[in-house]
């Protein structure tokens, strides 16, 4: 069974950083492009960015792009989401997902706040 | 980026009805494969959102025969025919044609 397990949320103060983790089970994770997701809390989704599967390649949203970082280790079948000089608009739930044709499995999510 | 427009943000149904959702997109979503890179989403509290459609009318694995994806170039459509209790919910889609990936704004399914 595919499982995504995303970690490393919580309450964090404006201009702080965060990484959040997403280990992967039930296949091959060096196998597959991944990517993070997140929803606001008004339920607006949007796409943060992918990486490839030997993390040779990352591809991001233009308006995220100089503050958000993915990486993945594949000896931990982990995925990262590396958040610097947070916002009070990033406050949102995470997601990791697997990627294809289409995003075939999401995780449980994690929630981020950034608040004072 | 290409833009998604999903025209309404809540439909109130009865149970066994049919209901359809739209998805608009600002180009053609069709790629030289000749597939439709236009993908449908169910989220459902306390559940892990569930990819339903792939290529605007593939049901992924396990996905009830309810739930029918049609359309092409920027008009989609997701149907629910004889909706049951579980399908209320709120359905996205996405098109992964061209980075940055795009998702519609949602629908949310209410009873009516």
């Amino acid at each position: 069974e595919v499982q995504l397990v995303e970690s490393g949320g919580g309450l964090v103060k404006p201009g702080a950083s965060l990484k959040l983790s997403c280990v992967a089970s039930g296949f091959t994770f060096s196998d597959y492009w991944m990517s993070w997701v997140r929803q606001t809390p008004g339920k607006t989704m949007e796409w943060i960015g992918d990486i490839k599967y030997d993390g040779s390649y990352t591809n991001y949203a233009p308006s995220l792009k100089n503050r958000f970082t993915i990486s993945r280790d594949n000896a931990k079948s982990t995925l990262y989401l590396q958040m610097s000089n947070v916002r009070s608009e990033d406050t949102a739930t995470y997601y990791c997902t697997r990627e294809g044709y289409y995003f075939d499995y999401w995780g449980q999510g994690v929630m981020v706040t950034v608040s004072s | 980026q290409i833009m998604l427009t999903q025209q309404a943000e809540s439909l109130w149904i009865s149970p066994g009805e049919r209901v359809s959702i739209t998805c608009r997109a600002s180009q053609s979503l069709l790629y030289t494969d000749g597939k439709h890179y236009l993908s449908w989403y169910q989220q459902r509290p306390g559940q892990t959102t569930k990819a339903l459609i792939y290529h605007a009318s593939v049901r992924t694995d396990g996905v009830p025969t309810r739930f029918i994806g049609s359309g092409s170039g920027t008009e989609f459509t997701l149907s629910i025919e004889h909706v049951q209790p579980e399908d209320f919910a709120i359905y996205y889609c996405l098109q992964t044609l061209k980075s940055p990936y795009t998702f519609g704004a949602g629908t949310k399914l209410e009873l009516k």
